[in-house]
């Protein structure tokens, strides 16, 4: 089975602090994803990422940076947080040329912004 | 890329067929239709995903008529395990897929 950890199952951060969300997949896929979903507005897309050190915004970018060094691990930064960043941050993957357009994700990780 | 309208909730009860419609009036030639399961506190999970016609698996089925401007996701007999989010999105494998707010399906005993 496809396996997409992400570092933190919760994470509380002060206001300004550097903030990094870790996310590895285990099926050597080509995607990766960073989505955020808050009450109300379903997932939004920050970041997404289709190869090794390449990356591609999604709907929503600012404020946040990724890192993709290795093709198993995405990254997700936060420069500097800021409250309107509390929220839960999923981590997805995909296989190109699969046949479906099947995106497994991560657990998630709950993050509060103080 | 294609946007799509689904019911914001719908409830049903043990046992019955629930059918979530989903239009996507501008879905483009080469988009696929997929849905997708969310539980609270977990990612979402792949359902189905069909092109046209109607497709089956062991959870649901798909149903796509012949202009593809919606689709209608089949769940038989639902229990009261499958109250959770469901979401469906258009587009193809390295599209950004957009999620939308979903049908919160709620069942009751």
């Amino acid at each position: 089975d496809v396996k997409v950890t992400q570092s933190s199952r919760y994470l509380v951060k002060r206001t300004g602090e550097k903030v990094f969300l870790e996310c590895v997949q285990d099926m050597d896929h080509e995607n990766m994803f960073w989505y955020r979903q808050d009450p109300g507005l379903g997932l939004r897309l920050i970041y997404f990422s289709y190869d090794v050190k390449m990356k591609e915004k999604g709907d929503i970018p600012e404020g946040y940076s990724v890192s993709r060094e290795k093709k198993e691990r995405f990254s997700l930064i936060l420069e500097s947080a800021s409250t309107n960043q509390t929220s839960m941050y999923l981590c997805a993957s995909s296989l190109v040329n699969s046949g479906t357009y099947e995106q497994y994700f991560g657990p998630g990780t709950r993050l509060t912004v103080t | 890329l294609a946007k799509t309208t689904q019911p914001i909730s719908m409830d049903s009860y043990e046992g019955q067929e629930v059918n979530i419609t989903c239009s996507h009036n501008n879905i483009a030639t080469n988009d696929y239709i997929t849905w997708y399961q969310q539980f609270p506190s977990q990612g979402p999970r792949f359902i189905i995903q069909g092109y046209k016609t109607k497709v089956t698996n062991e959870v649901a089925s798909l149903f796509i008529p012949a202009d593809r401007k919606s689709s209608t996701l089949s769940l038989p007999r639902v229990s009261l395990s499958d109250t959770a989010v469901y979401y469906c999105l258009v587009g193809g494998n390295t599209d950004k897929l957009i999620f939308g707010t979903g049908t919160r399906l709620q069942v009751f005993p």
